[in-house]
């Protein structure tokens, strides 16, 4: 199964609201989770079963979708949140090729 | 404190071998699935493989199958990965992975450096 990311990096300014897509090649139910890793730090779990929170992740940051189509929404960006994300289909494992977020 | 450090990377010269460690605390390492993820210099997360609580079951991704191999000793609270036929390619920061129910890598450790290279 393959995962497509778009977009592959994406400018964006303080306060904004940013939407990443994840589109699955083939029907994954809800079998999604979305990443966050900043240079040189391992990856931190954001977002698992498509849309649930997890536990210390501040609430501007949601997941939607199922099927092929998934979403990561950062609804008012902090500058914190300035790094790359990733998608990842949880049956296979396969991780998407990841979206970049940068300062406008 | 959940803590996973892993060890083990370093230069290794292409078709050789490496063994990487990682070391758990904090929480009851026998009761979860883990996995290994890498990620090459300046380049995007891919799967390595998974192994269940018990070691019974290993699964693998298709570039490292045949080559590498899971295994854990549960008494230690330690997750292992052998790298053997190093190629270039494999050249990477190796992370070990905490698995949650919903099968999503909820903890992750530091990563270790493997260069393959002459």
């Amino acid at each position: 199964i393959q995962l497509t990311q778009s977009p592959s990096s994406l400018s964006a300014s303080v306060g904004d609201r940013v939407t990443i897509t994840c589109r699955a090649s083939q029907d994954i139910r809800s079998f999604l989770a979305w990443y966050q890793q900043k240079p040189g730090k391992a990856p931190k779990l954001l977002i698992y079963t498509a849309s649930a929170l997890q536990s210390g992740v501040p609430s501007r940051f949601s997941g939607s979708g199922s099927g092929t189509e998934f979403t990561l929404t950062i609804s008012s960006l902090q500058p914190e949140d300035f790094a790359s994300y990733y998608c990842q289909q949880v049956n296979s494992y396969s991780f998407g090729q990841g979206t970049k977020l940068e300062i406008k | 404190e959940v803590q996973l450090v892993e060890s083990g990377g370093g230069l290794v010269q292409p078709g050789g071998s490496l063994r990487l460690s990682c070391a758990a605390s904090g929480f009851t390492f026998r009761s979860y699935w883990m996995g290994w993820v890498r990620q090459p210099p300046g380049k995007g997360l891919e799967w390595v493989g998974n192994i269940k609580r018990d070691g019974s079951d290993k699964y693998y991704g298709d570039s490292v199958k045949g080559r590498f191999s899971i295994s854990r000793d549960n008494a230690k609270n330690s997750l292992y990965l052998q790298l053997n036929s190093l190629r270039a390619e494999d050249t990477a920061v190796y992370y070990c992975a905490r698995i949650q129910t919903h099968d999503a890598f909820d903890i992750w450790g530091q990563g270790t450096l493997v260069t393959v290279s002459s």
